[in-house]
C-alpha cells in the first residue's frame, strides 16, 4: 500500500519568514496530492492541491511542487502570518473503486512566532 | 464550515457503555469516512462508504461497528471500548469524482475511561 512521509514534524518561524513543508510517497498509482490545514478543535481543511500532470502550482502566498519522478512534494508557504501556526498534512491518493483512496502523512506542527 | 457535521463533539464513556457517533452532510456527496486522529500518528483510515455500500474496513475491531442509512448520514456505534481507542474521529466526505478533495467535519473528541 501507499507509505507518506512527511518532514519536519515541527517547523518555528519567524513571521514574515517562509516555511517549507517535504512529503514522499512510495505508490506511483498516486496522482491527486492535497494539502490539509488543521487548527485547534478543528478538522483538516484543504489549502491547495496538486495533481500529477503539474509540476507546480501557486495561490498567493502558498505554492506547492511535485516531481513525480522522485516521488517528492512540498509545501511552501512565503510572508508567514501568525495565522499560519497549525497543523499541515500531506496526503497522497488514486481514484479507486468510486472514491479516492488517501494515504495522509503524519503532519507538521508550524508555530509562526510574532 | 465544511458542510458535513458531526455530533457530539465531544464524548466520554466507561469501557462498559455503547455510545454512538453521527455524521451528516448534505453536500451530495457519495462517499464517506470514518476517520481515527491520534496523537502523533497519521490519520488513521477506518472505514468507507460509496453509495452507502461499505467498501473498505481497515481492519478495524469489532467494538466499532458503522451504519451507512442513506448516502448523508454515517454513524459509528461504539461498544465495550479500550483507553486506548481514545482520540478525535473524523467523519470526511467526498464526490464521486476523480482527483478530489474530501471535506472533513470538526470531530469528536472521545475519552474513555
Amino acid at each position: 500500500g501507499e507509505n507518506v512521509e512527511q518532514h519536519p514534524s515541527t517547523l518555528s518561524v519567524q513571521e514574515g519568514d517562509s516555511a517549507v513543508i517535504k512529503c514522499t510517497y512510495s505508490d506511483s498509482a498516486s496522482n491527486y496530492f492535497p494539502w490539509y490545514k488543521q487548527e485547534l478543535g478543528k478538522g483538516p481543511q484543504l489549502i491547495i492541491d496538486i495533481r500529477s500532470n503539474v509540476g507546480e502550482k501557486k495561490d498567493q502566498r502558498i505554492a506547492v511542487t511535485l516531481n513525480k519522478t522522485a516521488k517528492h512534494f512540498s509545501l511552501h508557504i512565503t510572508e508567514t502570518q501568525p495565522e499560519d501556526s497549525a497543523v499541515y498534512f500531506c496526503a497522497a491518493s488514486y481514484y479507486s473503486g468510486g472514491y479516492q483512496k488517501v494515504t495522509f502523512g503524519t503532519g507538521t506542527k508550524l508555530q509562526v512566532i510574532p | 464550515e465544511t458542510g458535513v457535521t458531526q455530533t457530539p463533539r465531544h464524548l466520554v464513556m466507561g469501557m462498559t457503555n455503547k455510545k454512538s457517533l453521527k455524521c451528516e452532510q448534505h453536500l451530495g456527496h457519495n462517499a464517506m469516512y470514518w476517520y481515527k486522529q491520534s496523537a502523533k500518528k497519521p490519520l488513521e483510515l477506518m472505514f468507507v462508504y460509496n453509495f452507502k455500500e461499505q467498501t473498505e474496513n481497515n481492519s478495524v475491531p469489532s467494538r466499532f461497528s458503522p451504519e451507512c442509512p442513506n448516502s448523508s448520514h454515517l454513524f459509528l456505534h461504539l461498544h465495550t471500548l479500550q483507553p486506548e481507542d481514545s482520540a478525535l474521529y473524523l467523519c470526511a466526505s467526498s464526490p464521486g469524482n476523480m482527483n478530489t478533495e474530501a471535506f472533513f467535519g470538526q470531530g469528536t473528541r472521545l475519552t474513555v475511561v
